[in-house]
């Protein structure tokens, strides 16, 4: 079935660093790729999304490429901040209008000073 | 301002007692769903439902029952059928047809049971 690996963490880096968290998938079809970000106590916000191969989703410092040839949808950032500390899930959505999403376990991800 | 809310933030509950969570909307969303998260874990489906009058179970649906009578609200209630129901609870809205687009998530309702 449709599934979506991601790194496990805490991920621990230190202000400025290079950020990677990789996310692989499994689908049938061509699905829409997502990065959700979660803060301490709140609810998922997205944080960009790639809806075909070779997209390019952006936002906030952060972007994804969507590799169809490796089933890869990795999130990268160039230098974190001690803000970015939350939670990211990767997910995908099968169908077109994104109603049945199917989430990564997530990885926490800690910002040092 | 249009968006989600669920309220309590959080909430405690005697083994034996059913108990309801509420989820409102105003972003005249056809479809809501209700998950479940667990630590270390990402979230797990419950129930679904695309129209009112209307729901289907997700995936983890045994111990749940909800109701949608009117577009706005999709009240999730943890009988005590659960097992095991301390968890954070998330709903989300989502507009059916047009072009891609994503889910949009509540603050998250914790439940914890003494």
């Amino acid at each position: 079935g449709d599934s979506v690996t991601q790194m496990e963490g805490p991920v621990t880096l230190s202000e400025e660093a290079f950020l990677t968290i990789n996310c692989t998938y499994t689908a049938t079809g061509y699905p829409s790729l997502f990065w959700y970000v979660q803060y301490p106590g709140e609810g998922l916000q997205l944080l960009l999304k790639a809806t075909k191969a070779d997209d390019k989703g952006s936002n906030k410092g952060f972007e994804a490429t969507y590799r169809k040839e490796t089933t890869s949808f990795h999130l990268e950032k160039g230098s974190v901040q001690v803000s970015d500390s939350a939670v990211y899930f990767c997910a995908l959505s099968v169908d077109s209008s994104a109603s049945k999403i199917i989430f990564g376990s997530g990885t926490r991800l800690s910002i040092r000073p | 301002d249009g968006g989600i809310t669920q309220s309590p933030k959080y909430l405690f509950r005697k083994e034996g007692q059913n108990v309801t969570l509420s989820c409102e909307q105003n972003l005249n969303h056809d479809a809501m769903y209700w998950y479940r998260q667990d630590p270390g874990q990402g979230l797990r489906l419950i129930y679904y439902s695309q129209i009112v009058n209307d729901f289907q179970k997700g995936d983890i649906a045994e111990g749940y029952s909800v109701s949608r009578e009117k577009k706005e609200s999709f009240p999730l209630t943890v009988t005590s059928a659960q097992k095991n129901p301390t968890a954070f609870y998330l709903c989300a809205s989502h507009r059916l047809g047009g072009s891609t687009d994503t889910q949009y998530f509540g603050p998250g309702t914790r439940l914890t049971v003494l």
